[in-house]
């Protein structure tokens, strides 16, 4: 069974603006660990931010911030102020209780002028 | 300080040849781990090593995949009689510990393309 799910395969936004990456995630661990990681078109893996499941409030990490939703089982993670360095494509991972790192298929994101 | 370093950054060869990568992990991370992302797709966990304990190699796709650590630091990923499926971005990451709250920062990847 698929542990994380991203369900856009691509998205564009405006310079600027704001953009949500949908993760909808799959466990029955009680401890787990999510992360956001960037691939720019260079291929490194960049990471961006954390999440615990024990957290009570949601991670931000400059322009990024995550949208836990534990009971709904989703992670989505928020680009504020969108530039030009941010297209990329954008991956969310999850750890349970061990430490490979489960990702899901990716979402690209394309900014434009 | 310096990253998780890779090379080659990219290698070619024929098929039935063997192959191997390397891996310089942060210095003072004891987890490392090896990674194969194939065009367009999100990655695919192949080894897991930390500290002195045995390998995890669950993930690894058929026994011509193998791969060694020496102590806490240099890893060489090894791909013996490559085939035209093995061509992937081979990367590699490192954590402090390996828990799993732990960060992995990434290498920059080895493509690797199997004629």
């Amino acid at each position: 069974a698929q542990k994380i799910t991203q369900t856009q395969p691509g998205m564009f936004v405006q310079e600027k603006e704001a953009v949500t990456l949908d993760c909808t995630y799959d466990t029955s661990d009680p401890s787990y660990g999510l992360f956001w990681y960037k691939q720019p078109s260079s291929g490194e893996m960049i990471f961006l931010i954390y999440q615990g499941s024990y957290d009570q409030q949601n991670a931000t990490e400059g322009r990024y911030s995550l949208n836990f939703q534990k009971a709904r089982k989703s992670a989505n993670l928020v680009i504020s102020a969108s530039q030009l360095g941010d297209s990329a494509m954008y991956f969310c991972a999850m750890k349970e209780n061990d430490y490979k790192l489960s990702f899901g298929a990716g979402t690209t994101v394309t900014v434009r002028a | 300080g310096a990253g998780v370093s890779q090379s080659p950054s990219n290698k070619v060869t024929e098929k039935g040849k063997d192959v191997e990568l390397r891996c310089d992990p942060i210095s003072g991370h004891t987890a490392l781990y090896w990674y194969r992302q194939r065009l367009g797709q999100g990655l695919e966990f192949l080894i897991y090593f930390q500290g002195n304990s045995a390998p995890d190699k669950s993930g690894l796709p058929s026994d011509r995949f193998s791969a060694e650590r020496t102590g806490e630091s240099v890893s060489t990923l090894t791909i013996q009689r490559t085939q035209q499926e093995d061509s992937a971005v081979y990367l590699c990451a490192s954590s402090l510990q390996g828990t799993h709250t732990d960060t992995q920062y990434f290498g920059p990847g080895t493509r690797l393309t199997v004629l």
